[in-house]
């Protein structure tokens, strides 16, 4: 399967808890995204990155999210001293900048529930 | 700021009713618009795009124009089906490349 892959499929954790998601891309794809779609909504942009870099974060939801793509390919999420606000679904997607840029391929979620 | 908002749902429909979906935009530039449908155990996929004023996108039957001087972009099929059963969302992706969606509509088609 060469599509969009996420790790753990589900989280659960204690309040106060960090966790950290994975994404790999598909593998020619040098943009990257985050997303969190809670119950009933739709998915809620967090950040992306172009490569490497991470072009957009000023939506992160707090400072207590941050996101990594150290060497351009996979990406974590990292979310610190969990509430239960945070129980989402955590989506990724990604697209290539050189050919259909705005055509975003999105991953299965990985299911966070705090409890 | 940019933000898309869709028609509540859920939509229930009988096999090879006609469909609308409605969707408008707001946004400061000129953005492209997408529509994404989440089939029930499945990731959001693409079904549709459009990326200047009158264009239409157009897959498995589905349609949508973009509409500038409405600023919507309507979902519409002729006749669906119950593989047509799922979450559809409305998007915008603006010149920056940050993408807002819609809240969704579930749809159900019923034999």
């Amino acid at each position: 399967d060469t599509g969009v892959s996420q790790d753990p499929r589900h989280k659960i954790t204690k309040r106060g808890q960090n966790v950290t998601f994975r994404c790999d891309p598909i593998s020619e794809h040098n943009r990257l995204y985050w997303y969190r779609q809670t119950l009933g909504q739709g998915p809620e942009f967090l950040t992306y990155f172009q490569n490497e870099a991470q072009l957009e974060k000023s939506r992160l939801l707090s400072d207590r999210f941050s996101a990594e793509r150290p060497k351009g390919s996979f990406s974590t999420l990292e979310i610190q001293r969990t509430e239960q606000g945070d129980s989402a679904m955590y989506l990724c997607a990604s697209s290539a900048d050189y050919f259909a840029a705005d055509i975003q391929y999105f991953g299965a979620g990985t299911r966070l529930s705090v409890l | 700021g940019d933000s898309v908002t869709q028609m509540e749902g859920p939509v229930t429909l009988s096999e090879e009713a006609f469909l609308t979906i409605n969707c408008t935009y707001t946004a400061t530039g000129y953005p492209s618009l997408f529509w994404y449908v989440q089939y029930p155990g499945e990731g959001l996929q693409l079904l549709l795009k459009a990326t200047k004023a009158d264009d239409k996108g157009s897959n498995k039957g589905f349609e949508a124009t973009y509409r500038k001087e409405t600023t919507s972009f309507h979902l519409e099929k002729g006749s669906v089906q119950v593989s047509d059963s799922a979450v559809y969302f409305c998007a915008l992706s603006d010149p920056g490349n940050q993408f807002y969606f819609g809240t969704g509509t579930s749809l159900t088609v019923i034999p």
